[in-house]
């Protein structure tokens, strides 16, 4: 089954503990994206991959990093979380900039306590 | 920065009935709008894309108008059904999608019985 998958799907953390969220698409993708969904603020894109080991800053890239080492994977580490990136995270892929055959992934509920 | 938005964060319906959600974008430079669809629990799901060089596009149950002299893009959703029920979002992109999506705050429509 075409999926993009994302773990943890919830997570509670502290202030300054590092994590990763993990994304990881097995359609062969060369596109995928982050974005945070905030009520009242809608998707923001955080920062999105064209191919392996390319990746650029979207609106909201302060405060995360994402590494694109594989083609399937494109995780995203906050080095020193704060209060302020509680949020819903998602994960996106596509075939090259076919945004209308872009698949989303479930989410991951993060807070930061 | 630039943004897309939405005129209602609410719209609510009769079942059966057309229903028609409303997005303004300032960037002129856009050239590509996609409208998604989310679920409660869910990711956004494309629904319909229209570019720069078109008015119009319809797809199933759903058309899709452009006004680029008002910068201004609707969801048109013939005979709604009680599925339809979720938050609506319009994003927009220039380049084919090379600088990322730009997503608006979302509209929820509310299928009334």
């Amino acid at each position: 089954e075409a999926q993009v998958t994302q773990n943890p799907r919830y997570l509670i953390t502290v202030t300054g503990k590092k994590l990763t969220v993990t994304c990881s698409q097995n359609m062969n993708h060369e596109y995928m994206s982050w974005y945070r969904q905030d009520p009242g603020l809608g998707l923001r894109q955080i920062y999105y991959s064209m191919n392996v080991e390319v990746t650029d800053k979207g609106d909201v890239p302060e405060g995360y990093k994402v590494s694109r080492k594989e083609k399937r994977n494109f995780p995203l580490i906050l080095e020193s979380p704060s209060p302020n990136q509680t949020s819903l995270y998602f994960c996106a892929s596509s075939q090259g900039l076919a945004l209308d055959e872009q698949f989303f992934g479930p989410g991951t509920r993060l807070t930061v306590l | 920065g630039e943004s897309v938005g939405l005129h209602l964060p609410t719209l609510s319906v009769q079942e059966g009935d057309n229903s028609i959600i409303n997005c303004a974008y300032s960037n002129s430079a856009s050239d590509y709008f996609i409208w998604y669809k989310q679920e409660s629990g869910k990711g956004p799901q494309f629904i319909i894309d229209i570019r720069s060089n078109m008015d119009k596009r319809q797809g199933q149950r759903v058309t899709v108008l452009l006004n680029k002299t008002v910068k201004h893009l609707s969801l048109q959703i013939a005979a709604t059904q009680p599925g339809d029920s979720a938050v609506y979002f319009c994003a927009e992109t220039k380049g084919g999608g090379a600088d990322g999506l730009t997503f608006g705050k979302g509209t929820h429509l509310i299928i009334q019985p």
